[in-house]
């Protein structure tokens, strides 16, 4: 079983829509998550933390639920620019114990 | 504002040469890291240096891989022999080593060994 699990999609949505991923991890000493956003061919980037308590930055809202281990993004009012793959990841302590999930791609259509 | 820079971008050889890979982080930042990324098992962790020196190496696959940091501001990642399995992109990425810190990745290098 990977650490780290992603529905790997494509999720294909058309403009405006609501989408939501979901993502669940493995090691319960997991105590930081990210998601990264990666487009065809190029690096990952950060897109955001995710906290506790959960955390929204503009369109972009992330959840962590530790009792049943999973993380959630939500991108609301979806661009044709957030077509991308987003990556979830968990750490068990420093950026050196970061574990990646395989990715789930995002298509946004008109 | 230099983000890090790999080179070179793509590299095709055949099977059995030498492929040398090449990463500068970004200045000041005191850790950084070797991934490989496939389509069927995504961004794995192949060696990680904090100080210029390794910590972790437990994802380099096999002996046929090394890899070196002799400055703050160079590091190297070697195959030899190449076999067309290490087929994937290569990304470097830095960051500072504390806490949560993000980590920041180079633009990638696209190997295809035949």
């Amino acid at each position: 079983r990977k650490e780290v699990e992603q529905d790997p999609g494509p999720f294909n949505v058309p403009e405006g829509a609501t989408v939501a991923f979901n993502c669940t991890y493995s090691n319960s000493a997991s105590q930081s998550f990210f998601w990264y956003r990666q487009d065809c061919r190029k690096e990952p980037k950060l897109l955001m933390s995710v906290y506790s308590s959960g955390n929204e930055d503009g369109r972009f809202t992330a959840q962590l639920n530790r009792a049943s281990q999973y993380i959630s993004l939500l991108i609301r009012d979806s661009k044709l620019s957030d077509s991308a793959t987003y990556l979830c990841v968990s750490s068990t302590g420093t950026a050196s114990k970061l574990t990646f999930g395989t990715g789930t791609r995002l298509q946004v259509t008109l | 504002d230099a983000g890090v820079i790999q080179s070179p971008r793509h590299e095709v050889t055949e099977m059995g040469q030498e492929v040398t890979l090449r990463c500068k982080p970004i200045s000041g930042h005191n850790s950084l890291f070797w991934y490989r990324q496939t389509m069927m098992r995504g961004l794995e962790l192949l060696i990680y240096f904090n100080n210029n020196v390794p910590i972790d190496d437990s994802g380099m696959p096999e002996d046929r891989f090394s890899a070196k940091m002799p400055n703050a501001s160079f590091s190297t990642l070697k195959i030899q022999p190449s076999e067309p399995r290490d087929s994937a992109v290569y990304f470097c990425a830095s960051s500072l080593v504390e806490g949560n810190s993000p980590l920041h990745f180079g633009n990638g290098t696209r190997l295809t060994v035949t």
